[in-house]
């Protein structure tokens, strides 16, 4: 079946530290990969989102390449700040329409000052 | 834009009662919505995938007379949790995205809905 594991967390950082949150995937085809972000108390915000084999997903900072040879799409920011705190979920999704997104379990990134 | 409101944000009610969620398209027309449930430090788990004007498709493992879905307009979609109990106790979040030719649509998200059953 279809599944998305994520490195446990939660991951505590000084601000200006390097991020990596690793996400690997099973899935039959190719889907698509995505991470989002949920911040304290609000909703699933997506972050950043990659539909092909060694395409490059970014924003704020954040960067995630789809590696098909290692089923991989790892999370990366090279200077977090206390404001990036929050519970990141990578998810992948088939292109068929009308199918969900399947997520993983969920990090939580804690920054300090 | 794609903005999905879901309503309310926090209930609390005692077991046996049933509890309604709403989950609404604001500015666009979605075909297809989806209900998810959250436990704490745990992933969203898919519970069903509702189409406009047809039945809900559960997952494996979710009680469809527990949970009744409603999905009567494109801007609309309800999940009723019947007599509830406190293990129904959870965080539920509903996504809502448009269905277009073959390829996937994006999912957009509400901000959930804390449901505590005393």
């Amino acid at each position: 079946g279809n599944s998305v594991t994520q490195m446990e967390g939660p991951v505590t950082l000084s601000e200006e530290a390097f991020l990596t949150i690793n996400c690997t995937y099973t899935a039959t085809g190719y889907p698509s990969l995505f991470w989002y972000v949920q911040y304290p108390g609000e909703g699933l915000q997506l972050l950043l989102k990659a539909t092909k084999a060694d395409d490059k997903g970014s924003n704020k900072g954040f960067e995630a390449t789809y590696r098909k040879e290692t089923t991989s799409f790892h999370l990366e920011k090279g200077s977090v700040q206390v404001s990036d705190s929050a519970v990141y979920f990578c998810a992948l999704r088939h292109n068929q329409a009308g199918t969900a997104l399947i997520f993983g379990k969920g990090t939580t990134l804690s920054v300090s000052s | 834009g794609a903005v999905v409101s879901q309503h309310p944000s926090w209930v609390i009610c005692k077991s046996g009662t049933s509890v309604k969620i709403e989950c609404r398209s604001l500015d666009f027309q979605a075909t297809t919505m989806f209900w998810y449930r959250q436990f704490p430090k745990q992933s969203l788990m898919l519970m069903a995938t509702s189409n406009e004007g047809s039945k809900a498709t559960y997952e494996q493992g979710v009680e469809k007379d527990k949970f009744l879905i409603n999905h009567a307009s494109l801007t609309l979609s309800t999940l009723t949790v019947t007599s509830a109990h406190p293990e129904d106790s959870s965080f539920y979040i509903c996504s809502a995205s448009v269905t277009g030719g073959t390829s996937n649509q994006p999912q957009h998200f509400g901000d959930g809905t804390r449901l505590s059953i005393l």
